[in-house]
């Protein structure tokens, strides 16, 4: 299985700050990454697929890089609504594989 | 936009089957372009691919689970279903049904909401 690591495991930030989470493949995966963001209760919801690609509805602010092992999701401008946790995902062997999450928290 | 829902049992016996049905609303199942899915997310714990159907019937299904995993579709119903056998607490988890794009750039791109299964006697 393809392990994926994320870092850190939680984060706090002020509104507006601009924030980083790292995700590493165990092995290259290309640009088969994708981030969601997940909120208390509900199901995770897709930001960014194919490492870079914003998914339609998803605000600007939101974005993707990396290619290889190393990957970033970038929030240019916390909003208070972007409090949640974020999970990558490799979607480059057909048994997909999340990081743990990051719990991003208001400070 | 598509929907989807997960019914079924939320609680159910250890060494029972757990059974959960996927109702896709506002969508075909029938698509050529999606694998229909089943997530889990274990209390604490990250989120785990059970496996995937395509509209035919063809699966994949996570090896660690392949043992004790069926999937079946109901075209008809646009449904589709997990059957996941020999349960143990290990299993008690929130399960999510999810859309995944059949192309080699894949991601879930619609999610259920989630049902929670207890395994508990």
């Amino acid at each position: 299985d393809i392990q994926m690591t994320q870092s850190p495991s939680s984060l706090s930030a002020s509104v507006g700050d601009r924030v980083t989470i790292t995700c590493r493949a165990s092995q290259s995966i290309s640009t088969y990454l994708n981030w969601y963001q997940q909120k208390a209760g509900k199901a995770p919801n897709l930001l960014i697929y194919g490492a870079s690609s914003l998914q339609s509805g998803v605000p600007s602010r939101f974005s993707g890089s990396g290619s290889g092992t190393d990957f970033t999701l970038t929030i240019k401008s916390l909003q208070p609504e972007d409090f949640a946790t974020y999970y990558c995902q490799q979607s480059y062997s057909s048994l997909s594989t999340f990081g743990q999450g990051t719990r991003l928290e208001i400070k | 936009q598509v929907q989807l829902q997960e019914s079924g049992p939320g609680l159910v016996k250890p060494s029972q089957t757990l059974s959960l049905t996927c109702t896709v609303s506002r969508g075909s199942i029938s698509s050529a372009d999606y694998y229909w899915s089943w997530i889990r997310h274990h209390p604490g714990k990250g989120l785990e691919l059970i496996g995937f159907i395509y509209f035919s019937g063809s699966t994949y299904y996570n090896p660690s689970l392949q043992s004790r995993v069926t999937m079946s579709v109901d075209t008809s119903k646009d449904q589709f279903s997990l059957n996941l056998s020999s349960v143990t607490a290990a299993d008690t988890a929130i399960y999510y049904c999810a859309r995944r794009i059949a192309a080699r750039l894949n991601y879930f791109d619609y999610w259920g909401q989630g049902t929670l299964v207890t395994v508990s006697s």
